[in-house]
Order: C-alpha cells, then structure tokens, then sequence
C-alpha cells in the first residue's frame, strides 16, 4: 500500500497569500494517478485536481497541481476567503485508493 | 443535476451489521465506477472499496476486508455497502462517490451517511 504524506499539517496565511502545499508518496505512482480534494466541515471532499495537474469541473484557475514521480505539490496562487479548507491528496494505484492525512489551510 | 443519494444515519450496536445505499440520479452519462470511502470526527478519509458500474467486479481495502460487501442493483441504479461485525471504531461518516470518467478519483459524492456504533 502506498503512503502518502503531506505537509505541513498546518499552514495559516491571509487572503491573497500564496499556499503550497505538499504531498510525498512512498513509492513512485506511475500513471498519474493523483488527486487533491478540498473539505470544509460537514461537506464530502470537492475534487480539485485530477491526474497531477489537471483542474476538475468549475475550479477556479487560481488553483494548480504539479509533481511527478514522489513528490506532488497543490499552489493555491492567491487565497480566496472560502479557500480555508482542508486539503487531502489521494493516489490510486494497484486498484487500490489511499489519501493523506491532510494540511489544514487556516487564516493567520 | 447530478446526485449520489445516500440513506439515512444508522445507530447499532457492537457486532452487528449495517447496509447503507446510495442511489445515483440525474445522470446523463455512465459512471465508471462507485467508490465507498468513510471519515471519522477529525481524521482523513478511510477508502473501503468499488464497485465497477458496467460489470460486478469489486475490491476492498485489506484492513476490511471479510467484513464488507460492496453490491449494486443496476435497475435502480442503486449501490450498497454493508459492514459487519461493527465496532466502536467503525463509527463515521460513511460516503459513496463516483466519476464518470476514470476510477482512479471521483467528482461526485453523496452527502455522507453517519453510522455509529454503540452499546
């Protein structure tokens, strides 16, 4: 089973800031089966970014995705008021999914 | 509009069994496959397995695995998960999800089904 890690567990920034955020696998995901996803409290995950660095359906182009290999990165250019949110990357690879623990994107 | 309609919470109690549904409505399109996923207060999401839509192939997390079956019916276009052998750390929030492109993520979720598991 692939982990995956992300970090920081915590980033606080204000409105118009830059986020980046990190995701580490424990083995190379080929194929580029990665995808962030976005959570407030008491909603399902919003799928942000599919197959590394693609934007799913209506997302703003303020958020990108990028990586390859075992190291995968989600920028949030510049911070929205309704961007603080948790954050989970998510792989799927041997049939399998896993997601990371998440980086929760609080405001400073 | 797209839907994923889920059933309601479920209280049980340790050892039992618990089937929640999840009912696809509003789709102009076939989904790939129907992904169940659950969340816990204040963790991450846990994937429990799939389904694939076109055909009944399934597959499960190790960790539940002998304890979970993934079925669907396609008449209703309705998928169900049912977890035996609850526990107190089964309790969460229980989600199918789906995409209609790949099965490798998913763009839509249902709501969310609180289970939870107490004596």
């Amino acid at each position: 089973e692939i982990v995956l890690t992300q970090s920081p567990d915590t980033l606080s920034l204000s409105p118009g800031e830059r986020a980046t955020l990190s995701c580490r696998a424990s083995q190379t995901i080929i194929n580029n089966y990665l995808a962030w996803y976005q959570q407030k409290p008491g909603q399902p995950p919003r799928l942000l970014i599919y197959g590394v660095s693609n934007r799913a359906e209506d997302i703003p182009d303020r958020f990108s995705g990028s990586g390859s290999g075992t190291d995968f990165t989600l920028t949030i250019s510049r911070l929205e008021p309704e961007d603080f949110a948790v954050f989970f990357c998510q792989q799927y690879e041997t049939t399998l999914w896993t997601f990371g623990q998440g980086t929760k994107v609080d405001i400073k | 509009q797209v839907q994923l309609l889920q059933s309601g919470p479920e209280v049980k109690k340790p050892g039992t069994s618990v089937k929640v549904s999840c009912q696809a409505s509003g789709l102009p399109f076939r989904l790939t496959a129907v992904q169940w996923v659950r969340q816990a207060r204040g963790q991450p999401p846990e994937w429990i397995g799939w389904i694939l839509v076109g055909g009944s192939e399934t597959k499960y997390a190790q960790k539940l695995q002998g304890r979970v079956t993934i079925s669907r019916d396609t008449s209703t276009r309705t998928t169900y998960m049912e977890l035996s052998g609850l526990r107190a750390e089964d309790t969460a929030v229980y989600y199918c999800a789906a995409d209609r492109n790949d099965i490798a993520w998913a763009f839509y979720w249902g709501r969310g089904t609180l289970v939870t598991v107490s004596s």
